[in-house]
């Protein structure tokens, strides 16, 4: 198993530019969450998905879209990025009975100029 | 909404025993875990808890007092590799949400 994967691990955007972050597992885990992490503020929920097909909004959704297409990916969307984007970005998958022990991907290290 | 509060920073010496607090407050309450963070890395699973009282795994145990809405992380015999950042995080309807994480300096 590769457990929870994401691409790319590190990227430099400019303002205005748009991208994909890429999270993929392999565990069959129906629940999907991002997460962003900066200097003392902890992790903090983007958005999560408790199966293919539904999605739902965390504490910090906007600027970002997500879309859970298949039980295995769900990507997330960076609109029109801005500095305060600038972050590492998890996601995170659990199984729905134990969504409590959830897998962490590697991280994604953004920097938005 | 949910929220927790956990203190920021807490300093133990090698081969003592430390504790984490952790309240909370969220509606629909499901559990609250804990995971470790190293610096540069991503958060792995340490222990959860569903129910009143203490969970032990290993050298770390976890208590939770649900009328209090308080837990507790307890690492004992502290190792220097325990240096990390420890974070609660509750579970409420269908969202887990994270505390902002204690950093755990460990003097030798």
């Amino acid at each position: 198993n590769a457990g929870v994967t994401q691409t790319p691990k590190f990227q430099v955007l400019k303002t205005g530019q748009s991208m994909t972050l890429q999270c993929a597992q392999d565990m069959n885990h129906e629940y999907m969450s991002w997460y962003r992490q900066d200097p003392g503020m902890g992790l903090r929920l983007i958005h999560y998905s408790v199966g293919a097909g539904i999605t739902d909004q965390g504490e910090v959704p906007n600027g970002y879209n997500v879309s859970r297409s298949t039980t295995e990916d769900f990507p997330l969307r960076l609109l029109s990025a801005a500095p305060s984007q600038t972050s590492v970005y998890f996601c995170a998958s659990s199984y729905s009975s134990s969504p409590y022990e959830q897998y962490f991907g590697p991280g994604t290290r953004l920097t938005v100029t | 909404g949910q929220s927790l509060e956990q203190p920021s920073e807490v300093t133990a010496v090698e081969g003592a025993i430390v504790q984490i607090n952790c309240t909370y407050q969220t509606s629909g309450f499901y559990g609250l875990s804990w995971y470790q963070q190293h610096d540069g890395g991503a958060p792995t699973f340490l222990s959860y808890n569903a129910l009143d009282g203490l969970e032990e795994t290993g050298r770390f145990s976890s208590f939770l007092s649900r009328s209090d809405s308080y837990g507790y992380l307890l690492l004992q015999e502290l190792q220097m590799k325990d240096s990390a950042s420890y974070f609660c995080a509750v579970k409420g309807d269908d969202k887990i949400i994270f505390g902002k994480g204690t950093r755990l300096h460990i003097l030798p």
